[in-house]
């Protein structure tokens, strides 16, 4: 059974840097082909793709954020953890992790985590 | 502004057929680039609803279709009911961005 599961803080400062940790469960990252992305979606606003990585630790960038992202894997603890710097009240969002598939589709989503930036 | 772009709402009455257009361009859907199709209810994850054009995850109802030709694509929906009311997301992938790419997102009323 696949799962996935963001954590992090709910409340973040405008200028500070937001962690967010993806945790999942049913496959490895170590497996060839496995991919996990994220995405974000401001209330009451559409889905926007962030970053992804890769099982060989490829790593790929949204072109606008790309200065302020960075993702990382930790096989170990079956986690995937993604930070952006820098964060702006425009950056609130709920943020999803999801695995993306052969297919290109993302087939499994975490539940997703309401980020408030808020001075 | 979306790389893929979806009319901000459509509605039906239920037992009806609706479709929800995703046009593209040429470096995802022109590209030969497949589009998935999700649902998203209020206040939840998006589910996929069609994956590769066409397919359906085990479990979604054959109400549900995907095509894709060229820079367009589009999901239909038939025997619409009250519980297919939500947003519908297209996505693919954008070999220039070398990203994923979603549209802005479709919200369906059932009349």
């Amino acid at each position: 059974q696949v799962t996935l599961k963001e954590s992090g803080p709910a409340l973040v400062k405008p200028t500070q840097t937001l962690t967010l940790t993806c945790t999942f469960s049913g496959f490895s990252l170590n497996t060839g082909g496995m991919r996990i992305s994220w995405i974000r979606q401001p209330p009451g606003k559409a889905l926007e793709w962030l970053a992804r990585i890769d099982w060989d630790d490829d790593k790929f960038y949204s072109t606008s954020l790309k200065t302020r992202l960075t993702i990382s894997k930790d096989t170990s603890k079956n986690q995937v953890v993604l930070t952006m710097t820098n964060i702006d009240p425009v950056d609130t969002a709920t943020y999803f992790c999801a695995r993306l598939a052969d297919s290109g589709a993302h087939d499994y989503w975490g539940q997703g985590a309401l980020v408030t930036v808020s001075s | 502004q979306s790389e893929l772009t979806q009319p901000p709402s459509v509605s039906g009455a239920p037992g009806q057929r609706v479709t929800i257009s995703c046009t593209g361009s040429s470096s995802n859907l022109g590209a030969g680039y497949a589009v998935h199709w999700y649902l998203q209810l209020p206040g939840t994850a998006p589910k996929l609803l069609i994956y590769a054009n066409s397919n359906r995850p085990s479990g979604v109802p054959d109400r549900f279709s995907g095509s894709k030709s060229g820079t367009s694509a589009s999901l239909a929906i038939t025997g619409l009911q009250a519980e297919d009311e939500a947003d519908y997301y297209c996505q693919s992938y954008d070999t220039s961005l070398r990203a994923s790419v979603f549209g802005g997102g479709t919200k369906l009323t059932v009349l």
